[in-house]
Parts: C-alpha cells; structure tokens; sequence
C-alpha cells in the first residue's frame, strides 16, 4: 500500500512569488492535513480537509490557503512569499470521520521550502 | 488552547540503556499519537495511543488519559534510535497539537 506522496520534495523560491506544493494521501483515506515545521515555533497546524470541506484552519495568514479535489488530493499555496515562510511543509493523511475528530494520522516526507 | 509539554527537552544515552519520555497534555483529548522523526524529517508513526498501553518490540507507550499524560519507553536502545520524538494530541477538532518535542541521542 503506497504511502502519502508529497512533491515536490524540495523547493527554492524569491521572496514574493507563490508556490503550490501537492499531496496524494494514502489510498481510501479522505482526511488531509497541512502542518508547517520551522525551528522557531516548531509544528504548527494549518488546515484539515475531509471529502473537499475545510473542517479547520490554524493561525495562519491568508496568503496561506488550500484546497481538496474529489479523488482525496489535497493542494496548499502560499502567495507573496516571505523569507519566514521557509519551513518543512508535512502533509499527513487519515481516513477520517465525519464527526469525532482525527483517527490516526500518516505523515508524507515532506516538502522543503526555501524562500531566499 | 490546549498545552501540551514533553519532558526531557533532550537525553543522551548510552547503547543498550532504557528511557522514558513523558508527554502531559492541559484538556481532554480524543487521540494521541507518538512519532518519530527522521534525519530527512519525516514522521514515523510509533504510537496511536488515546488510553491503553501497546508495545512493538522494544517500545512500548502508555496513556492515562483521566491524569493527562503518556509515557513513552524505549529499551535497550540503539544508535537507530536517535532523533526526535514528537507527541501529538487531537481534542476532536480534526487538527494534531504537537509538544515540543525530546531529542535523542544514542551513543554507540
């Protein structure tokens, strides 16, 4: 059984630009969520999809967004990047209730994120 | 919002020496996950743990959710063991509260 897919795996952009980074979840699983590592402030949440709703978002600007396409496929994108926005971006997959929070999550590999 | 702190920050063993580490969390939780992470950052599940004890190999971990903690043991560990274990807990929102984290190290 494939696990969760992230790419790309590593990433170098301008200060300014966008980028989008992607996520294949586990197959069956329809939960995925997005978490943001830094060595500052360690591993923060930023949002959870189940079956293409948003159930929950972290704390987080709105240049931080994300979206879940039918097959379970979850996209994040960041606009007007900044030089703090460098971070490892973990994306993790579960197969997810409708109603009683998580069930147990996997984590992909990760993409890292430099903005330079 | 919940709080959730692991002790030690940090442990140094020797090969072959046995460790706890601890993770106590402020509110009620839903579920609660051990990880591993590894030198390329990737999270490696350990534990799924909301109550109970469980053991794989030379780990085990346990979770007293009425007094808010779990602890996680690693026997006669080895130099593979090294890197930083995470817990995290979910209070039925859909979303992981990480701690902070202890970083291990093994020495062979």
């Amino acid at each position: 059984k494939a696990g969760v897919t992230q790419t790309p795996r590593y990433l170098i952009k301008t200060r300014g630009q966008q980028v989008t980074l992607s996520c294949s979840p586990i197959s069956g699983h329809r939960s995925v969520s997005w978490y943001q590592q830094t060595p500052g402030q360690g591993l923060q949440f930023l949002f959870e999809y189940f079956s293409e709703t948003q159930r929950n978002k972290g704390n987080f600007p709105g240049r931080f967004s994300g979206r879940q396409f039918s097959n379970s496929r979850s996209e994040m994108n960041v606009s007007t990047l900044e030089l703090g926005d460098s971070a490892l971006y973990l994306c993790a997959s579960s197969y997810g209730t409708a109603s009683r929070g998580n069930t147990e999550a996997f984590f992909g590999q990760g993409t890292r994120l430099t903005v330079v | 919002g919940i709080q959730v702190e692991q002790s030690p920050p940090d442990l140094i063993l020797q090969e072959g020496a046995n460790s706890t580490l601890r993770c106590n969390f402020s509110d009620s939780v839903n579920n609660l996950q051990w990880f591993h992470q590894n030198p390329w950052g990737q999270l490696i599940n350990l534990f799924y743990i909301p109550s109970g004890t469980k053991q794989n190999g030379r780990l085990s971990a346990t979770t007293v959710a009425t007094e808010r903690y779990s602890l996680l043991y690693i026997s006669s560990s080895q130099t593979t063991d090294s890197g930083v274990y995470f817990c995290a807990v979910d209070m039925g929102t859909y979303k992981y509260i990480f701690g902070t984290g202890t970083r291990l190290k093994v020495l062979a």
